[in-house]
Formats: structure tokens, sequence, C-alpha cells
């Protein structure tokens, strides 16, 4: 497959570990959030969202953890499976205003079976 | 219900030649945007199309422009290639505006030669 990040941050885990994806956003009026999913040779596919009212929410096997002191978010992926390897980002936007989401670089998640 | 779709998949030009790419939305959504990804920049918005106008746009040369049909389809065009316009180009629908969760298409893979 091809790859959409030659220096992207790696987190190499193994399969059943849980893993944590980072991402930090800068725009202090973003109030809505996404985690988007990119395997080899695919678009990005949604996973979750948070707004920014919540600071926790969970899905099936993910949870996204919301810091809008420190700007950060996280994406926590239980019992990581070898299907979960792909690049993760975040997506930061506002609901109103000029709304266009800024994707951050992406994390590049890799599980050994 | 069938995905976003893109086309063509991958695409080979020349500098100074002019291209253009296609994308169908899910049915029923109305918000068309196109992206760009590179290993260097990540991806980066374009522009985004509603009821066949352009509603925001990107930080891109005039050299890229769009449009979005009737039917929300969108072609996206890029006059006077140049060596850097190589990219996976990306085009998201969503319901209603470029915030919500989008749906990505699979990308079309541009080279320029």
């Amino acid at each position: 497959g091809e790859s959409v990040g030659l220096h992207l941050p790696t987190l190499s885990v193994q399969e059943g570990d849980n893993s944590i994806i980072n991402c930090a956003y800068s725009n202090s009026a973003s109030d809505y959030f996404i985690w988007y999913k990119q395997e080899s040779g695919k678009g990005p596919q949604f996973i979750i969202d948070i707004r920014s009212n919540m600071d926790k929410r969970q899905g099936q096997r993910v949870t996204v953890l919301l810091n809008k002191t420190v700007k950060h978010l996280s994406l926590q992926i239980a019992a990581t499976q070898p299907g979960d390897s792909a690049v993760y980002f975040c997506a930061d936007s506002t609901e109103g205003g000029s709304y266009i989401p800024t994707f951050g670089r992406g994390t590049s998640l890799i599980v050994h079976p | 219900k069938a995905g976003v779709t893109q086309t063509p998949r991958y695409l080979i030009k020349t500098r100074g030649q002019q291209v253009t790419l296609s994308c169908s939305p899910i049915s029923g959504h109305r918000s068309v945007s196109w992206y760009q990804q590179t290993p260097g920049q990540g991806l980066q918005f374009l522009f985004e199309y509603f009821s066949e106008t352009q509603r925001n746009k990107g930080n891109f040369p005039g050299r890229f422009s769009g449009r979005q049909f009737s039917n929300s389809r969108s072609e996206m065009n890029v006059s006077t290639l140049e060596l850097g316009d190589s990219a996976l180009y990306l085009c998201a629908s969503s319901l209603d505006r470029a915030s919500q969760p989008q749906h990505f298409g699979d990308g079309t893979r541009l080279s320029i030669l």
C-alpha cells in the first residue's frame, strides 16, 4: 500500500495492548473534535467525535479524552488488534463561523501480532 | 449506501498541463470538500462547495479551482501543473457542512513528471 506520511510519529504496540494516541490543537476557539483513521491506500474514516462541553466520550473499544486547558486530546484504543494499524488524525473545528477543520499531522500506529 | 467515489484513482501528468478530478458524494450529502494530502504538509483544506457555490476556500493559489453540480457531484481542476502539485487529492462529503463528520473517498493520486 501507499504511505501517506513518511515522517509521522509512530506508535508500535503488541496485539492486545492498549494504545494511546495524542493530539495537540492550537485554536482556542475550536469546540468540536473528530478522530479519523486512515488505512494504507484508503481515505480517512470517521472514528469518534467529541464536543467541547465534554471531556470524555466512549465508543466501541475507543475513548477520546479532551483537555481544553492545555488544548490536548487523546484517543485510547483498548485491546489493540492488527486491523487497527493505520494513521490516526485528529481534526478540530468550530461549529460556527469559519468552521473548516484543521487536521493534525497524524500518528502511525503499528500493531504487532 | 454507496460511499464517496473519486475518479480517476491514479493520474500522471507533466508540468504545465491541467487536470480535472471528479467526486461523487454520498447520496443526500450537500457539502463537498477537497483536500490535498502530502507527506510534508499532511491534510490541507482546498475548498468546500455547498449548493453549487464555493463556501470556503483554503490557502491555495488560483490555479486550483472547483465546481459543484446540481446533483452535488463535484470536480476540481488544477491548471499549469507544477511538480509540487504531486499529492493525494481527497474528496469528502457531509450532510451540510465540513465541520460535521466527513466521509472521504479513497483519493486520486496525482503524479507530476
